[in-house]
């Protein structure tokens, strides 16, 4: 148990479509990254938000947002869905921009048809 | 551009055996090296990290790693493997001032009787 907590567990959504997935950080920890895992792959690095600001971004386009709010949880949000944006969706915090500790939650399923 | 390579896609060992999971990293400056564990609808779960010092690092669990900085490897081992090890492990780099951790494509560890 991290004391990461993301939700959904699992969504379908439909070619098209914009979600919303949401992420709630381990008390004390105001950095949290977001990571997309498709299947049999490692994660993949979305963007980081450190104290509400964007502090860094992975090589995905810009219908991937999101936000930290004050008391450090996040969305991710994603627009004009497609099929390839199946996979599941990993949400770290920590303490420190470096990640040097990363808790990760237990992920969002997202199914793109 | 930092990466990671793990080339073992999967590995099967019998219980209580030895382990030897591999991991090649290539980054320019001093790495921060992870090494995670993900069961089967789980999210990540850290197993040791190493930032400098001592190059044999200990982690839960009985695992233990080996930074060898002439090899830019950082392997992970384990003397006598439990069924409860069956998962997939990811190594991962990151490092001070760079926000994201790359993550290699994992190995997936079997365990037989």
């Amino acid at each position: 148990e991290t004391g990461v907590t993301q939700s959904p567990t699992h969504l379908i959504k439909t070619r098209g479509q914009q979600v919303t997935l949401r992420c709630s950080s381990q008390s004390g920890h105001n950095t949290v990254s977001w990571y997309q895992q498709a299947l049999g792959q490692g994660p993949q690095f979305i963007f980081q938000y450190y104290r509400e600001e964007e502090n860094g971004r992975g090589n995905f386009p810009p219908r991937f947002s999101g936000l930290q709010f004050p008391n450090y949880s996040s969305e991710l949000n994603v627009n004009a869905l497609e099929l390839d944006d199946s996979a599941l969706y990993l949400c770290a915090s920590s303490w420190d921009r470096a990640n040097t500790e990363a808790f990760f939650g237990q992920g969002t399923r997202l199914t793109v048809v | 551009a930092q990466s990671v390579t793990q080339p073992d896609i999967h590995i099967t060992v019998s219980e209580g055996a030895s382990l030897e999971l591999r991991c090649n990293y290539s980054y320019g400056a001093t790495p921060y090296l992870f090494w995670y564990v993900q069961s089967p609808g789980q999210g990540l779960q850290l197993l040791l990290k190493y930032f400098s010092g001592d190059t044999l690092v200990q982690g839960i669990k009985g695992f233990e790693a080996e930074f060898k900085r002439s090899q830019s490897s950082f392997n992970l081992r384990k003397p006598s493997v439990h069924w409860s090890d069956a998962a997939e492990y990811f190594c991962a780099v990151g490092t001070l001032g760079n926000e994201k951790l790359t993550f290699g494509t994992g190995t997936r560890l079997t365990i037989i009787p």
